[in-house]
């Protein structure tokens, strides 16, 4: 079975300053995906990022950027520039490349935005 | 934009009665999955729904949980006799793809609280 583990419960960032937050996971898989999920109080969950496995190239999407580590099976985000808005819990999740396998998520980080 | 909507946002109930929990999701999503998420503990997947079956259910989903497709759009998860254990925020999601290699949207929610 595979298990993604977020080692930090909270972590609090300035105001256009840069954060990281950590995920390792555990697979024994070759075709898999990568997520990093934010939910922001009482909202629903969001994709932010996504990364393939297949895939060498750290995925990007504006200030986000994962670190993906395939050995070490780590998979980190880092997000640039932090604003206000970024405020919210952060789900590092895993999903099997094929079937209607569901997404095994870790237990969030709780990201403080420190204005 | 289209979105993934559930119904109720809360409700409140007695043990050992039966809950409705349903979900709109994205109309031209093929995949259907319902999360939950135990207050202070990381989400969970329960099951997920393609093709008008259960596709995979985790060891959550008992004989106490079933899920159905009534009317081609709602999709819906129904708790027999609910436990106190049951309590947790139930998450709907639909996508178009399986496995990770489509997006999944989740809906806000339904908080079920089990007395």
């Amino acid at each position: 079975a595979q298990t993604v583990t977020q080692s930090q419960p909270e972590m609090s960032v300035q105001e256009a300053e840069t954060v990281t937050l950590s995920c390792t996971y555990d697979t024994s898989e070759s075709d898999y995906y990568l997520f990093w999920y934010k939910q922001p109080p009482s909202r629903q969950m969001i994709l932010v990022i996504r990364q393939e496995a297949y895939k060498q190239q750290n995925a990007t999407e504006n200030r986000f950027s994962v670190n993906f580590q395939k050995a070490a099976k780590s998979f980190s985000l880092k997000i640039s520039d932090s604003q206000l808005g970024d405020a919210a819990m952060y789900f590092c999740a895993y999903a099997s490349g094929g079937g209607a396998d569901g997404l095994t998520f870790g237990k969030g980080t709780h990201l403080i935005i420190q204005p | 934009e289209p979105e993934v909507t559930q119904t109720p946002s809360h409700q409140v109930t007695q043990m050992g009665q039966e809950v409705i929990l349903r979900c709109v999701p994205i109309s031209n999503h093929l995949y259907f999955y319902w999360y939950r998420q135990i207050l202070g503990q990381k989400v969970e997947f329960l099951v997920s729904f393609y093709n008008n079956e259960i596709s995979e259910k985790s060891e959550i989903f008992d004989d106490q949980f079933s899920v159905e497709r009534p009317d081609g759009s709602n999709f819906t998860l129904k708790i027999r006799s609910t436990k106190l254990e049951d309590s947790a925020m139930y998450f709907c999601a639909s996508a178009l793809a399986g496995g990770g290699r489509g997006e999944l949207f989740f809906g806000e929610g339904s908080r079920l609280t089990v007395l």
